[in-house]
């Protein structure tokens, strides 16, 4: 089936920098894209979510880039702390097929001090 | 709201022994979702319902996987019987059809010997 992501990475930053996690995604038809953020021990939980038809959205601290043309999805956290160490991960859903999210394997955050 | 619960949170069986696992999705969420997560295989959609039918098991492992719903505030995944290779933290996720966000509960972690 399709999947999203490939691999799971480790990213550290050092405390108060920027963070950007990537995510690739095969499902041309997906027109809707979540990223999570879960922490040790405990289920995933949302963040942010864009659709297809926006290229970026912004939240608290956080801003999802959507990259149609190349299938990819970023997710920048600005002024990283410590808290923000976790396994993120992106999960895309065509609504074409009901509710079906695609989760990617994830990257791991951590936040150095 | 307490959130989505599961129960319980840890379970060790022998191979062969049936497990159930128990969800309590969110009150007035009528979208209720089984996921497994592994290192190999991450996050997988095993079935999802809605108003208590299922409509989704293309997940399901295979037939010593079963799950049910029997009224609106509760389901069980029940695997008999349990495989070494069924080890892996088994989510239950809830919403209301109509939204995006899913809430994960905070998982039973499964370990088959």
């Amino acid at each position: 089936g399709e999947s999203v992501g490939l691999h799971l990475p480790t990213l550290s930053v050092q405390e108060g920098d920027n963070s950007i996690i990537n995510c690739a995604y095969s499902n041309s038809a997906s027109d809707y894209f979540i990223w999570y953020k879960q922490e040790s021990g405990k289920g995933p939980q949302f963040i942010i979510d864009i659709r297809s038809n926006m290229d970026k959205r912004q939240g608290q601290r956080v801003t999802v880039l959507l990259n149609k043309t190349v299938k990819h999805l970023s997710l920048q956290i600005a002024a990283t702390q410590p808290g923000d160490s976790a396994v993120y991960f992106c999960a895309e859903n065509s609504f074409g097929y009901g509710q079906n999210f695609v989760f990617g394997p994830g990257t791991r955050l951590s936040v150095l001090p | 709201d307490a959130g989505v619960i599961q129960s319980p949170r840890h379970e060790v069986t022998e191979m062969g022994q049936e497990v159930t696992l128990r969800c309590k999705p969110i009150s007035g969420h009528n979208s209720l979702f089984w996921y497994r997560q592994t290192m190999m295989r991450g996050l997988e959609l095993l079935i999802y319902f809605n108003n208590n039918v299922p409509i989704d098991d293309s997940g399901m492992p295979e037939d010593r996987f079963s799950a049910k719903m029997p009224n609106a505030s509760f389901s069980t995944l029940k695997i008999q019987p349990s495989e070494p290779r069924d080890s892996a933290v088994y989510f239950c996720a809830s919403k209301k059809t109509v939204d995006n966000e899913a809430f994960f509960g905070q998982g039973t972690r499964l370990t088959v010997v």
